[in-house]
C-alpha cells in the first residue's frame, strides 16, 4: 500500500492555458473521487468514477473541466482556458470495493496567474 | 446527505483531551458518521467512523449519542502534531462521495 499519488503537487500556469493532473490510486481501489478546495473551504467533490466508467459529476465540473479513467487504474483530470478562479487545491482519494474508508492523496495545489 | 454543524474553531491544552462535537440532527437510519481531519497543505486523513455505537481506535474515539443526531471526536491526549481542520461527514452508504462542511480548526496548545 503506497497511498493515493497525485502529480504534480504544484502547478503555476497562466490564464487560459490548459493543465493536466494525474492521480494513481491505491492499487486495485475501483472507486476514485477527485474534489476540489479553495483556501477556507473544505473539500467538494468534483466526479466519481467506479472502475473506467464516469458515475456522477457535480455541477462545479463545468465544460472546461474533464476527468478519464482510460483503464480503471490512474485518472486524469484536465482544465481548459484555465481561470484565476481555477486557483484550488485538487484532491483524489480511492476506495477499494467493498471498504469503507477513502484514502486520499496529498493534492495538487494549481495557481493561475 | 445530512448537514453536519460544528464549531469554526477550538482550543485544547497539550496532553489533555480534545472533544470536538458534531450536530447531525438530520442524519437518516442508514447514514455514517465520518471523521477526517486535515494538516495544512496535505490532504484530508481518516480518523474514525460509526453508524450507531461508540468506536474506538488507535487515534480517538467516536461516541454517539443515542438518537445519532450528535456525535464527540475524543483525542484523548493531544500533541502539537493533532492541530489540523476536523471534519464530521455524514454518508448515506460507505462508499459515497463525501461532502464536506468547513470544519473545527483545532489548535493545540503547549
Amino acid at each position: 500500500d503506497t497511498g493515493v499519488s497525485q502529480d504534480p503537487r504544484h502547478k503555476i500556469t497562466k490564464r487560459g492555458q490548459n493543465v493536466t493532473f494525474r492521480c494513481d490510486p491505491i492499487s486495485e481501489h475501483n472507486r476514485l473521487y477527485w474534489y476540489r478546495q479553495t483556501l477556507g473551504q473544505g473539500p467538494e467533490f468534483l466526479t466519481y468514477f467506479q472502475n473506467e466508467a464516469q458515475l456522477e459529476k457535480s455541477r462545479l465540473l463545468s465544460d472546461r473541466f474533464s476527468a478519464e479513467r482510460p483503464k480503471g487504474s490512474f485518472s486524469t483530470l484536465e482544465i481548459q482556458r484555465t481561470e484565476q478562479g481555477d486557483s484550488a487545491m485538487y484532491l483524489c482519494a480511492s476506495i477499494g470495493q467493498g471498504a469503507d474508508i477513502q484514502y486520499f492523496g496529498a493534492g495538487t495545489r494549481l495557481s493561475v496567474l | 446527505d445530512a448537514k453536519t454543524t460544528q464549531p469554526t474553531s477550538m482550543d485544547c491544552a497539550e496532553g489533555r483531551a480534545a472533544n470536538l462535537p458534531c450536530n447531525h440532527s438530520t442524519i437518516s437510519g442508514n447514514e455514517y458518521v465520518y471523521w477526517y481531519r486535515q494538516i495544512h497543505s496535505q490532504g484530508p486523513q481518516y480518523i474514525i467512523h460509526g453508524l450507531k455505537n461508540n468506536e474506538t481506535n488507535e487515534m480517538a474515539s467516536l461516541i454517539i449519542t443515542e438518537d445519532r443526531k450528535s456525535s464527540t471526536l475524543i483525542l484523548p491526549h493531544a500533541t502539537l502534531r493533532d492541530t489540523a481542520v476536523y471534519y464530521c461527514i455524514v454518508v448515506p452508504n460507505t462508499g459515497n462521495q463525501f461532502y464536506f462542511g468547513t470544519g473545527t480548526s483545532l489548535t493545540v496548545i503547549p
